[in-house]
């Protein structure tokens, strides 16, 4: 089945230790996304990449990294640079082309104590 | 200036009403398409449905319809004969070119079906 994997769908870590989440997807889609969804509050992006070895800054990149090595790959690295990194994250992609829309992982579920 | 905008933090609807959902958009680009996605309480988003800026007419899904009104630059989602299984979060996103295709989000509406 194509779809997007996300993992851990929880993750735990303690303050001011770098973790990364992966994101898979086997549709064969260009673009990826990583949103990050606080309690009660909707999406905001933190980066994403439109094409393998490229990718730019959402609206909340500060305290995050992506790399982009691979089409079907776009880990996430929350740095100890993140202030509140507690929050649930999204993984999305979608066909490069205006009129389509994007897939969604099942999310990942970080807590940092 | 927001993208998209939802007005409505919270509704609720009884189970086998109809409902409309409020969002509105602001973009100057001609071309550009118009989603609305579904997160349960499990925080899957699950995509619905879609219009873009040069469709004619509304679109339409099953139980959602979009009422697209190109000029007041809204695209309220309406879901017939609410189901139990329909509470739930819903966001209203927009793509548009002119900014790499990006995908802005609208903060969300909470929609709670009565029994």
């Amino acid at each position: 089945d194509g779809g997007i994997t996300q993992s851990p769908k929880y993750l735990f870590r303690k303050e001011g230790q770098n973790v990364t989440l992966s994101c898979e997807q086997n549709l064969n889609h260009d673009a990826m996304y990583w949103y990050r969804q606080d309690p009660g509050q909707g999406l905001r992006l933190i980066y994403y990449s439109q094409i393998v070895n490229d990718f730019q800054k959402g609206d909340i990149a500060e305290g995050y990294s992506v790399s982009r090595e691979k089409k079907e790959s776009f880990p996430l690295t929350v740095t100890s640079a993140q202030k509140n990194p507690t929050a649930f994250y999204l993984c999305a992609s979608s066909i490069a082309v205006l009129y389509n829309e994007q897939f969604f992982g099942p999310g990942t579920r970080l807590t940092v104590l | 200036a927001q993208k998209i905008t939802q007005t409505q933090p919270g509704m609720f609807v009884q189970e086998k009403e109809a409902v409309t959902l409020d969002c509105t958009y602001d973009t100057s680009d001609p071309s550009y398409g118009l989603f609305w996605y579904k997160q349960p309480s499990s925080g899957e988003m699950i995509f619905l449905i879609y219009q873009g800026s040069y469709d004619q007419q509304n679109a339409t899904e099953g139980r959602y319809s979009l009422n697209f009104q190109k000029a007041r630059k809204s695209a309220n989602l309406v879901i017939s004969a609410s189901q139990l299984g329909d509470s739930a979060m819903y966001f209203c996103a927009m793509r548009e070119p002119n900014t790499g295709n990006q995908f802005y989000f609208g903060t969300g509406t909470s929609l709670t079906v009565i029994p």
